[in-house]
């Protein structure tokens, strides 16, 4: 079974840009969680789908959205970048999070903002 | 308890020695607690979800514990051995779907 595949692996992007990133989950799984990691902050979540609906969002500013389509992937959005928004950018697919099936994470992708 | 906290930060252990690390998270509205090995360069691995009181685990030399009543896990690795050199992290699963993590215990085992 292939694993959580997240694309592009890295990213340069420039202050006021906006960017896409794209999470394709293990094949059956219908939750999709996306989570931001900095420096000493650890894991921070941003938002989670289940078939196609955004059932939780973290406390993040409304630049951050995303969706999740019909055959489960999802896309996150962050419009007008900023200095802070450079992290690694995880996604983590799962049966259904909220029946306490495990996680499988992706290999993420680094966001740079110059 | 309002985040989910884990110490110690940091672990330096000899081969063949056993540790523990602990975890407390917010005992209300609870609904599970995972562990997941991160090690560098690669993406974080489940390692244990647990969700009754007093729930335990064990996978290898590794094992957890669950305390929901007053809001902590343990993990335990017996024998530690150099491949279990990594980042812990446990988050604690609220509101059905929002898993908050810890900041992790980063273990070095030298051999």
């Amino acid at each position: 079974k292939a694993g959580v595949t997240q694309t592009p692996r890295y990213l340069i992007k420039t202050r006021g840009q906006q960017v896409t990133l794209s999470c394709s989950p293990i094949s059956g799984h219908r939750s999709v969680s996306w989570y931001q990691q900095t420096p000493g902050q650890g894991l921070q979540f941003l938002f989670e789908y289940f078939s196609e609906t955004q059932r939780n969002k973290g406390n993040f500013p409304g630049r951050f959205s995303g969706r999740q389509f019909s055959n489960s992937r999802s896309e996150m959005n962050v419009s007008t970048l900023e200095l802070g928004d450079s992290a690694l950018y995880l996604c983590a697919s799962s049966p259904d999070l909220g029946e306490s099936y495990e996680q499988y994470f992706g290999p993420g992708t680094r966001l740079t903002v110059t | 308890i309002l985040n989910v906290e884990q110490s110690p930060q940091s672990l330096h252990v000899q081969e063949g020695d056993s540790t523990n690390f602990t975890c407390s998270f917010p005992s209300s509205n609870f609904y599970a607690l995972h562990w997941y090995r991160w090690e560098t360069a690669k993406s974080p691995e489940a390692l244990f979800v647990m969700t009754l009181n007093g729930d335990e685990k064990k996978k290898g030399r590794i094992s957890a514990t669950l305390n929901t009543k007053e809001g902590y896990s343990y993990l335990y690795i017996k024998g530690s051995q150099p491949e279990d050199s990594a980042t812990y992290l446990c988050a604690s699963l609220s509101g059905y779907s929002t898993l908050t993590f810890g900041k992790g215990t980063m273990l070095l085992v030298s051999p």
